[in-house]
């Protein structure tokens, strides 16, 4: 089975700091995405990528910024913390738009 | 309108029923479509994908309806175990991208 492990299950981060939540998956995919779910919403996409060093744009990318090096690793950057910010952050991982995505336990983030 | 749309429930139902969701989605171009489970502060899990022809797994069955543009999830002598919220996904268009439905929340009772 697919494993995509996220750093941490839960943060508690200041207003204004720098954070950086990891992803990492195990089975070679190239398709790795970072979504926000918060109550009602539903799964937004904030950035995905495709391969390394390449990076696109999703629904709300404002306030984020995403980093891939390797193939199995896929951060996600917030600038500048701020309170809107707070919400549960999922990355996934896909081999072929077949087969869905598989994904991390998820990092719940809190922004003071 | 959304480009997917799900009733967000709560569905109550008593252990043993049958019970059924709908999903509509509005991109005619949509080519892949699955159903996820998610569990109360855990991430979404693959239920089943959803093929053209209809699939059945064990009590799930999944039914694509394209000409109407939506998706359909039965579930058969539900189990206290089978609550859960249930997203509809669809991908957008010929790409990798995936459109999620906000979900349908769905309590099974003893």
């Amino acid at each position: 089975d697919v494993k995509v492990t996220q750093s941490s299950r839960y943060l508690v981060k200041r207003t204004g700091e720098k954070v950086f939540l990891e992803c990492v998956q195990d089975m070679d995919h190239e398709n790795m995405f970072w979504y926000r779910q918060d109550p009602g919403l539903g799964l937004r996409l904030i950035y995905f990528s495709y391969d390394v060093k390449m990076k696109e744009k999703g629904d709300i990318p404002e306030g984020y910024s995403v980093s891939r090096e390797k193939k199995e690793r896929f951060s996600l950057i917030l600038e500048s913390a701020s309170t809107n910010q707070t919400s549960m952050y999922l990355c996934a991982s896909s081999l072929d738009k077949r087969y869905g995505y598989t994904f991390g336990s998820g990092t719940r983030l809190t922004v003071v | 309108r959304k480009e997917v749309e799900q009733d967000p429930g709560p569905f109550n139902v008593p252990e043993g029923a049958t019970v059924a969701f709908n999903c509509t989605y509005s991109n005619s171009a949509s080519q892949s479509f699955f159903w996820y489970r998610q569990d109360c502060r855990k991430e979404p899990k693959l239920l089943m994908s959803v093929y053209s022809s209809g699939n059945e797994d064990g009590r799930f069955t999944a039914q694509l309806n394209r000409a109407s543009q939506y998706i359909s999830l039965l579930i058969r002598d539900s189990k206290l175990s089978d609550s859960a919220t249930y997203l509809c996904v669809v991908n957008k268009g010929s790409n990798y991208q995936l459109i999620w439905g906000a979900g349908t929340k769905l309590i099974i009772k003893p």
